[in-house]
C-alpha cells in the first residue's frame, strides 16, 4: 500500500511477556518515528530514526523498550518485561528527510492483562 | 520543557455552526505550529501547517494563525459539517534549525462531534 503500515494492529498480552511491534514506512522515506498515545492524550515521541541508526531516543520510558531498523526501512519496536501501564496505541510515521510532512500509520494498540 | 495545552472537550456542535479550538504552546524559540485531524478509524493526518509568525495555514475550510505575542494558534471554521466530526490535536515542531522536525509535541486533543 501507499500509506504507512503497522502490525499487529491489536495485540493483548500478559504482564510480564515480550512485545515486538513492527512498522513499515512508505517507500523513499528515510525517516521514521515511534510515538505512544495512551488514552485521552495526545502522542508522546519515542524514538527517531535516519536510515539505519537511531538519531534520537529521548523518547524511551526505560530500557525495556527498544526499537531497531536494521535495513533503514522495516522499523520494530521491541518491549520486554511488559507492564499494564504500557498499555497504549504505539504509532509510527515515515517522512522523507527535512521540513517533508510527517505521514502517520493507523497505530497498534496495545493491551496488557 | 516543550508543551502545548489544547482547550478541553468534548465540543458538540450543530451542523453550520462556527467551531474554535484554542491551543497554546510554549514560547521557547520559533517552532513550527500543526494541527493533525484523526477521523473515526483512522490514522492521525496534517490538517494544516503554519512555519513562522503571522503565517496563516488553511485546509478544508479550517484556518490557524500563527501569533507568535499570545503563542497561540487557534482553528477555526466557520461552518461545521457532520463530517468533521473527528479528533483534532495540536502540535508544536521543534525550534527552527532544530534538525528533527518531525519530533512533534501534541496537546491533549479536543473530540468534535457536529450533529445535522
Amino acid at each position: 500500500g501507499a500509506g504507512v503500515s503497522q502490525t499487529p494492529s491489536n495485540k493483548v498480552t500478559e504482564k510480564g511477556k515480550y512485545v515486538e511491534l513492527r512498522c513499515d514506512p512508505i517507500s523513499g522515506h528515510t525517516a521514521l518515528y515511534w510515538y505512544r498515545q495512551s488514552l485521552g492524550q495526545g502522542p508522546e515521541f519515542l524514538i527517531y530514526f535516519q536510515g539505519t541508526g537511531a538519531a534520537d531516543d529521548s523518547g524511551l520510558p526505560n530500557d525495556r523498550f527498544f526499537a531497531v531498523r536494521p535495513e533503514g526501512s522495516v522499523s520494530t519496536l521491541k518491549i520486554q518485561r511488559t507492564e499494564r501501564g504500557d498499555s497504549a496505541v504505539y504509532l509510527c510515521a515515515s517522512k522523507v528527510g527535512g521540513t517533508g510532512e510527517l505521514f502517520f500509520g493507523e497505530g497498534s494498540r496495545l493491551t496488557v492483562l | 520543557g516543550d508543551s502545548v495545552t489544547q482547550m478541553e472537550g468534548p465540543v458538540t456542535l450543530s451542523e453550520e455552526a462556527f467551531l474554535t479550538i484554542n491551543c497554546t504552546y510554549t514560547a521557547t524559540g520559533y517552532p513550527s505550529l500543526f494541527w493533525y485531524v484523526q477521523y473515526p478509524g483512522e490514522g492521525l493526518q496534517l490538517l494544516l501547517k503554519a512555519t513562522k509568525a503571522d503565517d496563516k495555514g488553511s485546509n478544508k475550510g479550517f484556518e490557524a494563525t500563527y501569533r507568535k505575542e499570545t503563542t497561540s494558534f487557534h482553528l477555526e471554521k466557520g461552518s461545521v459539517q457532520v463530517s468533521d466530526s473527528a479528533v483534532y490535536f495540536c502540535a508544536r515542531g521543534p525550534n527552527a534549525g532544530g534538525t528533527s522536525y518531525g519530533k512533534l509535541t501534541f496537546g491533549q486533543g479536543t473530540i468534535l462531534t457536529v450533529h445535522p
